[in-house]
Protein backbone atom coordinates (compact mmCIF):
# COMPACT_ATOMS: atom_id res chain seq x y z
CA UNK A 1 0.00 0.00 0.00
CA UNK A 2 0.84 3.76 -0.22
CA UNK A 3 1.32 4.95 3.09
CA UNK A 4 1.43 8.95 4.29
CA UNK A 5 2.74 10.08 7.75
CA UNK A 6 1.82 13.41 9.57
CA UNK A 7 4.03 14.31 12.58
CA UNK A 8 2.71 15.83 14.56
CA UNK A 9 -0.75 14.41 14.94
CA UNK A 10 -1.96 16.98 17.74
CA UNK A 11 -0.22 20.35 18.37
CA UNK A 12 -1.48 23.00 20.81
CA UNK A 13 0.46 26.64 20.65
CA UNK A 14 0.25 30.07 22.43
CA UNK A 15 -0.92 32.04 19.56
CA UNK A 16 1.88 33.86 17.80
CA UNK A 17 3.99 31.00 17.81
CA UNK A 18 4.85 29.47 14.65
CA UNK A 19 3.88 25.58 13.96
CA UNK A 20 5.57 22.91 11.28
CA UNK A 21 3.66 20.11 10.38
CA UNK A 22 5.49 17.10 8.70
CA UNK A 23 4.11 15.34 5.78
CA UNK A 24 6.50 12.03 4.78
CA UNK A 25 5.22 9.14 1.91
CA UNK A 26 6.76 6.38 3.68
CA UNK A 27 6.86 3.88 0.87
CA UNK A 28 6.69 5.68 -2.27
CA UNK A 29 8.17 9.15 -3.79
CA UNK A 30 5.80 11.69 -4.52
CA UNK A 31 6.24 14.32 -6.84
CA UNK A 32 3.11 16.00 -5.60
CA UNK A 33 1.92 16.88 -2.27
CA UNK A 34 -1.47 18.75 -1.17
CA UNK A 35 -2.09 20.41 2.33
CA UNK A 36 -5.47 20.71 3.43
CA UNK A 37 -7.60 22.72 5.52
CA UNK A 38 -11.08 21.24 7.26
CA UNK A 39 -12.80 23.47 9.81
CA UNK A 40 -15.27 21.32 12.22
CA UNK A 41 -18.46 20.01 9.89
CA UNK A 42 -17.04 21.13 6.83
CA UNK A 43 -15.42 19.92 3.78
CA UNK A 44 -11.74 19.52 3.03
CA UNK A 45 -10.67 22.93 1.37
CA UNK A 46 -7.23 22.97 -0.41
CA UNK A 47 -5.02 25.05 0.66
CA UNK A 48 -2.04 24.56 -1.26
CA UNK A 49 -0.33 22.18 -4.24
CA UNK A 50 3.10 21.18 -3.44
CA UNK A 51 5.87 19.84 -6.18
CA UNK A 52 9.02 18.70 -5.03
CA UNK A 53 11.72 21.45 -6.03
CA UNK A 54 9.52 24.35 -7.01
CA UNK A 55 7.35 26.66 -5.00
CA UNK A 56 4.24 25.63 -3.72
CA UNK A 57 0.94 26.47 -6.04
CA UNK A 58 -1.91 28.40 -3.20
CA UNK A 59 -5.41 28.11 -3.57
CA UNK A 60 -7.31 31.78 -3.66
CA UNK A 61 -7.27 32.96 -0.50
CA UNK A 62 -4.78 31.38 0.95
CA UNK A 63 -2.10 33.30 2.25
CA UNK A 64 1.24 32.05 1.06
CA UNK A 65 3.43 34.44 3.65
CA UNK A 66 1.73 32.73 6.10
CA UNK A 67 1.24 28.64 5.49
CA UNK A 68 4.95 28.43 4.45
CA UNK A 69 5.58 25.10 2.30
CA UNK A 70 8.28 23.12 1.41
CA UNK A 71 8.81 20.18 -0.67
CA UNK A 72 12.33 19.66 -0.46
CA UNK A 73 12.38 16.09 -1.15
CA UNK A 74 10.13 13.73 -2.98
CA UNK A 75 9.31 12.03 0.40
CA UNK A 76 8.50 15.34 2.59
CA UNK A 77 6.64 18.15 2.22
CA UNK A 78 6.35 20.35 5.48
CA UNK A 79 4.11 23.22 6.23
CA UNK A 80 4.75 25.81 8.61
CA UNK A 81 1.81 27.88 10.00
CA UNK A 82 3.46 31.49 10.63
CA UNK A 83 2.16 33.81 13.85
CA UNK A 84 -0.67 31.42 14.45
CA UNK A 85 -3.91 32.73 15.70
CA UNK A 86 -6.72 31.13 17.23
CA UNK A 87 -8.61 31.09 14.04
CA UNK A 88 -5.78 28.90 12.32
CA UNK A 89 -6.86 26.38 14.66
CA UNK A 90 -8.04 23.35 12.37
CA UNK A 91 -7.31 19.85 10.78
CA UNK A 92 -4.38 20.02 8.25
CA UNK A 93 -3.90 17.29 6.12
CA UNK A 94 -1.86 16.00 3.78
CA UNK A 95 -1.88 13.78 0.77
CA UNK A 96 0.46 13.00 -1.63
CA UNK A 97 -0.01 11.54 -5.49
CA UNK A 98 1.75 8.52 -6.18
CA UNK A 99 3.02 8.65 -10.18
CA UNK A 100 1.78 5.36 -11.68
CA UNK A 101 -1.53 4.66 -10.35
CA UNK A 102 -4.17 4.41 -12.49
CA UNK A 103 -6.74 7.04 -11.76
CA UNK A 104 -4.35 9.72 -9.97
CA UNK A 105 -4.91 8.96 -6.39
CA UNK A 106 -4.09 10.67 -3.37
CA UNK A 107 -3.01 8.91 -0.09
CA UNK A 108 -3.74 11.01 2.38
CA UNK A 109 -1.91 11.44 5.39
CA UNK A 110 -3.78 11.07 9.21
CA UNK A 111 -4.03 14.62 9.92
CA UNK A 112 -2.97 17.48 12.33
CA UNK A 113 -5.27 18.77 14.41
CA UNK A 114 -3.69 22.35 15.77
CA UNK A 115 -5.32 24.33 18.80
CA UNK A 116 -4.41 27.97 19.09
CA UNK A 117 -5.22 29.98 22.62
CA UNK B 1 -17.87 27.77 -11.14
CA UNK B 2 -17.04 24.48 -10.06
CA UNK B 3 -19.95 22.88 -7.63
CA UNK B 4 -20.28 19.25 -5.58
CA UNK B 5 -23.90 18.82 -4.50
CA UNK B 6 -24.55 15.83 -1.47
CA UNK B 7 -26.87 15.63 1.06
CA UNK B 8 -25.64 17.12 4.80
CA UNK B 9 -26.73 14.12 6.69
CA UNK B 10 -28.93 10.58 6.36
CA UNK B 11 -29.64 8.45 9.01
CA UNK B 12 -30.16 4.81 8.53
CA UNK B 13 -30.54 1.40 10.13
CA UNK B 14 -28.39 -1.01 11.22
CA UNK B 15 -28.40 -3.74 8.66
CA UNK B 16 -30.47 -1.75 6.00
CA UNK B 17 -29.29 -0.08 2.62
CA UNK B 18 -28.54 3.50 2.01
CA UNK B 19 -28.13 5.37 -0.91
CA UNK B 20 -26.11 8.47 -0.82
CA UNK B 21 -26.37 11.01 -4.25
CA UNK B 22 -23.62 12.87 -5.44
CA UNK B 23 -24.01 15.40 -8.74
CA UNK B 24 -21.82 17.66 -9.70
CA UNK B 25 -20.51 20.30 -12.13
CA UNK B 26 -16.64 20.51 -12.83
CA UNK B 27 -14.53 21.88 -15.71
CA UNK B 28 -13.97 18.13 -17.05
CA UNK B 29 -13.57 15.38 -15.73
CA UNK B 30 -11.43 12.90 -14.91
CA UNK B 31 -13.20 11.19 -12.15
CA UNK B 32 -15.06 10.84 -9.05
CA UNK B 33 -13.59 9.20 -5.98
CA UNK B 34 -15.93 8.60 -2.58
CA UNK B 35 -14.26 8.42 0.61
CA UNK B 36 -15.21 7.72 4.08
CA UNK B 37 -14.24 10.36 6.64
CA UNK B 38 -14.68 8.89 10.60
CA UNK B 39 -14.67 12.13 13.04
CA UNK B 40 -11.31 13.40 13.20
CA UNK B 41 -9.74 11.16 10.86
CA UNK B 42 -8.33 11.74 7.43
CA UNK B 43 -10.45 10.48 4.83
CA UNK B 44 -9.91 6.75 3.41
CA UNK B 45 -10.37 6.04 -0.20
CA UNK B 46 -13.80 3.88 -0.66
CA UNK B 47 -14.25 3.91 -4.60
CA UNK B 48 -13.17 5.48 -8.18
CA UNK B 49 -15.29 5.50 -11.33
CA UNK B 50 -14.63 7.27 -14.44
CA UNK B 51 -16.92 5.21 -16.71
CA UNK B 52 -20.66 5.11 -16.82
CA UNK B 53 -22.29 2.15 -14.22
CA UNK B 54 -22.15 0.50 -11.34
CA UNK B 55 -18.73 -1.00 -9.47
CA UNK B 56 -19.15 -3.23 -6.65
CA UNK B 57 -16.67 -3.67 -4.12
CA UNK B 58 -17.79 -6.00 -1.19
CA UNK B 59 -21.12 -3.79 0.76
CA UNK B 60 -20.04 -0.54 -1.27
CA UNK B 61 -21.08 0.31 -4.90
CA UNK B 62 -20.79 3.31 -6.62
CA UNK B 63 -22.63 3.99 -9.80
CA UNK B 64 -21.70 6.88 -12.25
CA UNK B 65 -23.51 8.68 -14.89
CA UNK B 66 -21.37 11.06 -16.66
CA UNK B 67 -24.44 12.54 -18.84
CA UNK B 68 -25.61 13.68 -15.84
CA UNK B 69 -23.30 14.59 -13.55
CA UNK B 70 -24.54 12.18 -11.09
CA UNK B 71 -23.20 9.63 -9.24
CA UNK B 72 -24.12 7.17 -5.52
CA UNK B 73 -22.88 5.31 -2.70
CA UNK B 74 -24.60 2.66 -1.91
CA UNK B 75 -24.22 1.06 1.06
CA UNK B 76 -25.50 -2.37 2.20
CA UNK B 77 -25.98 -4.12 5.18
CA UNK B 78 -25.04 -1.06 7.21
CA UNK B 79 -22.99 -1.48 10.47
CA UNK B 80 -22.67 0.55 13.02
CA UNK B 81 -18.97 1.37 12.10
CA UNK B 82 -20.29 2.73 9.02
CA UNK B 83 -21.24 6.02 10.97
CA UNK B 84 -19.00 8.67 9.11
CA UNK B 85 -18.88 11.50 6.49
CA UNK B 86 -19.02 10.52 3.48
CA UNK B 87 -17.43 12.97 0.60
CA UNK B 88 -17.64 12.46 -3.17
CA UNK B 89 -14.62 14.66 -4.86
CA UNK B 90 -14.42 15.19 -8.66
CA UNK B 91 -10.87 15.09 -10.67
CA UNK B 92 -11.30 18.13 -12.78
CA UNK B 93 -9.22 18.61 -16.19
CA UNK B 94 -6.27 20.08 -14.04
CA UNK B 95 -6.56 16.19 -12.11
CA UNK B 96 -7.71 18.75 -9.37
CA UNK B 97 -9.88 17.13 -6.76
CA UNK B 98 -12.93 19.24 -6.33
CA UNK B 99 -14.39 18.46 -2.80
CA UNK B 100 -18.34 17.91 -2.12
CA UNK B 101 -19.17 19.04 1.69
CA UNK B 102 -19.68 15.60 2.95
CA UNK B 103 -22.61 13.32 4.09
CA UNK B 104 -22.73 12.54 7.31
CA UNK B 105 -24.25 9.30 7.86
CA UNK B 106 -25.70 8.17 11.20
CA UNK B 107 -26.39 4.37 11.90
CA UNK B 108 -29.38 3.74 14.20
CA UNK B 109 -29.93 -0.06 15.92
Amino acid sequence: GAVVSQHPSRVICKSGTSVKIECRSLDFQATTMFWYRQFPKQSLMLMATSNEGSKATYEQGVEKDKFLINHASLTLSTLTVTSAHPEDSSFYICSAGRPGTDYNEQFFGPGTRLTVL
Amino acid sequence: GQNIDQPTEMTATEGAIVQINCTYQTSGFNGLFWYQQHAGEAPTFLSYNVLDGLEEKGRFSSFLSRSKGYSYLLLKELQMKDSASYLCAVSDSNYQLIWGAGTKLIIKP
